[in-house]
């Protein structure tokens, strides 16, 4: 099955603590992105990976890293998280820039 | 910064009659435009990609777009129940990366 794939789908940890969410493609895409989508369903680049080439969206914290061995892997690892951290996390991957996204199912956060 | 936003928040249609969804944006030189659909708990879908003014039709999914009114919309011909879901519309700017999205339309349809 050729899609994006997501691990874990659900994940509750206290603030404070790290964690990393795994995402894998099996289209042979060239770029993969991650997205957070908040309370209100609204979605918002953090990373893009096109190629070894690592886009950051400035306004994400610095806490926040992506984590890529190759061009079929994009994890994310949070340090010392925060509540407002809570969301859908989605990871996405494209052809291109300028193609069409497949998107994972998500990972949701909730941090206590 | 690109804004794009939807509207109206939420709409409920009963199977069978049009539904109608718009999203305005704010960078006329935009060219890239998507409709996404997300059921509940799940990654998106995407519905139809658009590139140029007017008109793409795919299945019961239509879209237009009219980049000097800084405007493009979905119709869904013969929505049926299963079409309920949030839909997410996204649009890329000329010479940008990112792909930004506005805050959604729930959409219920009613047997």
């Amino acid at each position: 099955e050729t899609a994006v794939f997501q691990t874990p789908n659900y994940h509750v940890t206290q603030v404070g603590n790290e964690v990393s969410f795994n995402c894998k493609q099996t289209l042979g895409h060239d770029t993969m992105y991650w997205y957070k989508q908040d309370s209100k369903k609204l979605l918002k680049i953090m990373f893009s990976y096109n190629n070894k080439q690592l886009i950051v969206n400035e306004t994400v914290p610095r806490r926040f890293s992506p984590q890529s061995s190759d061009k079929a892997h994009l994890n994310l690892r949070i340090k010392s998280v925060e509540p407002e951290d809570s969301a859908v996390y989605l990871c996405a991957s494209s052809p291109g820039r300028n193609s069409d996204y497949t998107f994972g199912s998500g990972t949701r956060l909730l941090v206590i | 910064q690109q804004k794009v936003q939807q509207s109206p928040e939420s709409l409920t249609v009963s199977e069978g009659a049009m539904a109608s969804l718009n999203c305005t944006f704010s960078d006329g030189t935009s060219n890239n435009f998507r409709w996404y659909r997300q059921h509940s708990a799940k990654g998106l879908e995407v519905l139809v990609s658009i590139f140029s003014d007017g008109e793409k039709e795919e299945g019961r999914f239509t879209a237009h777009l009219n980049r000097a009114n800084l405007h493009v919309s979905l119709h869904i011909r013969e929505p049926q129940p299963s079409d309920s879901a949030v839909y997410l519309c996204a649009v890329m700017g000329s010479g940008s990366w990112q792909l930004i999205f506005g805050s959604g339309t729930q959409l219920t349809v009613m047997p």
